[in-house]
């Protein structure tokens, strides 16, 4: 399965400042995703990267809170801009690999 | 909507037995995946085991089987002869489309020793 290498692994933030949150995969992918998984929650796809074009928004996920950027096709970014304690969660990537999905360890952002 | 239902949040089994985690979903399509993910402390998500909604025979890998009734929505995970590191979150969910995922809640197990 592919590996994916996700940093940072945490991270904690002033509220109003940003984090980027970087996935290595060891191959090349055409799409990868980013989750976010709230405390007791289950997972939620916040977007989908598609490398050359703009990043696929779910609903409740807008560009300017959650910029995306994808410059190869084994590369992505995920920033959590201008930060409140609301957005403390884990960040996940992920990729699809044999008939499954492959998931980045995560980084836990806490902000204060 | 589409959702998915664990209707346990934690669960406990003693090592060596079996175990069965339940999972309900609903949705108004005809083809879509299924899966069973583990989410050990890590945080890594590990797939578990995957069954494809076209297919009426359940999926089994090594110890873990499911029970999978489409007509009752219902996508069950046995763990059989449990194992310590078995201990971990598991999420059910099931992906519609090329990509798109809706995950349960989770159930946390813990296997005893």
């Amino acid at each position: 399965s592919a590996v994916i290498s996700q940093k940072p692994s945490r991270d904690i933030c002033q509220r109003g400042t940003s984090l980027t949150i970087q996935c290595q995969v060891d191959s090349q992918v055409t799409m990868m995703f980013w989750y976010r998984q709230q405390p007791g929650q289950s997972l939620t796809l916040i977007a989908t990267a598609n490398q050359g074009s703009e990043a696929t928004y779910e609903s409740g996920f807008v560009i300017d809170k959650f910029p995306i950027s994808r410059p190869n096709l084994t590369f992505s970014t995920l920033t959590v801009s201008n930060m409140s304690p609301e957005d403390s969660s884990i960040y996940l990537c992920s990729v699809e690999r044999e008939g499954g999905y492959t998931f980045g360890s995560g980084t836990r952002l806490t902000v204060v | 909507a589409q959702t998915v239902t664990q209707s346990q949040p934690e669960m406990s089994v003693q090592e060596a037995e079996t175990v069965t985690l339940s999972c309900t979903y609903d949705t108004s399509e005809n083809n879509y995946y299924l899966f069973w993910y583990k989410q050990p402390p890590s945080r890594q998500m590990i797939l578990v085991i995957r069954q494809e909604a076209y297919k009426q025979q359940n999926a089994t890998e090594n110890r873990f089987s499911v029970n999978f009734q489409k007509a009752a929505k219902s996508f069950s995970l046995k763990i059989s002869d449990s194992q310590l590191g078995d201990t971990a979150m598991y999420f059910c969910a099931f992906m519609i489309g090329t990509y798109k995922y809706i995950f349960g809640t989770g159930t946390r197990l813990k296997v005893l020793a």
